[in-house]
């Protein structure tokens, strides 16, 4: 059972363009979601992280947008750059430490010039 | 955030053999670490829970015995794969966080198995 969805697997954006990644979740129970940039042949980073509580958190070039009624939570990477082609995974996890992360199936992002 | 370290970052093996993996904490201590493997272009599925002082959890269809961890200090887990086989070749992670909500991953390790 998945119990972080995320779409879309793959997906090309141009230079200076939105990227949108979207995610879903089953477990109400959840109560931390994380995203991570993975390289090829590197561990995922922490790329931003929300709340429940909070609607919407930005950082930088990267906005985390969350609807808690809707189980859904997305994140926007504005003004796209070659440099953000990677592998994102959408994550949920509870919080309070020592928690293991469940990861949606990863997004791998081409941002061509 | 926290660093997390991996040794070593590749190893290739003889089926049969065993390999060890390090994953160490370098700026917090951790009770608790995991251990995830990735296969290409595929998520992280979690394999287990390793506990300072105490037996690792695994996860379902995990081979405890296969799979060895011991987290011997704070700042310290390894996970050793036991003979190994070719279809044991993956990319290993382990993560560590320490009291804090976040997980923070080491670079991994890429395991190949001839």
């Amino acid at each position: 059972q998945q119990q972080v969805k995320q779409s879309p697997q793959s997906l090309i954006v141009q230079k200076g363009g939105i990227s949108i990644i979207n995610c879903a979740y089953e477990n109400t129970a959840f109560d931390y979601f994380p995203w991570y940039q993975q390289f090829p042949g590197k561990g995922p980073a922490l790329l931003i992280a929300i709340r429940p509580d909070v609607s919407e958190k930005k950082e930088g070039r990267f906005t985390i947008s969350f609807n808690k009624s809707a189980k859904q939570f997305s994140l926007h990477i504005m003004d796209s750059q070659p440099g953000d082609s990677a592998t994102y995974f959408c994550a949920a996890s509870y919080s309070g430490g020592y928690q293991k992360v469940t990861f949606g199936i990863g997004t791998k992002l081409q941002v061509i010039p | 955030g926290a660093v997390v370290s991996q040794h070593p970052s590749r190893v290739i093996c003889k089926s049969g053999t065993s390999v060890k993996i390090e994953c160490r904490s370098l700026d917090f201590q951790a009770t608790t670490m995991f251990w995830y493997r990735q296969f290409p272009k595929q998520s992280l599925m979690l394999m287990a829970t390793s506990n300072e002082g105490s037996k690792a959890t695994y996860e379902q269809g995990v081979e405890k015995d296969k799979f060895l961890i011991n987290h011997a200090s704070l700042t310290l887990s390894t996970l050793t794969v036991t003979s190994a086989h070719p279809e044991d070749s993956s990319f290993y992670i382990c993560s560590g966080g320490g009291q804090g909500d976040t997980q923070y991953f080491g670079p991994g390790t890429r395991l190949t198995v001839l």
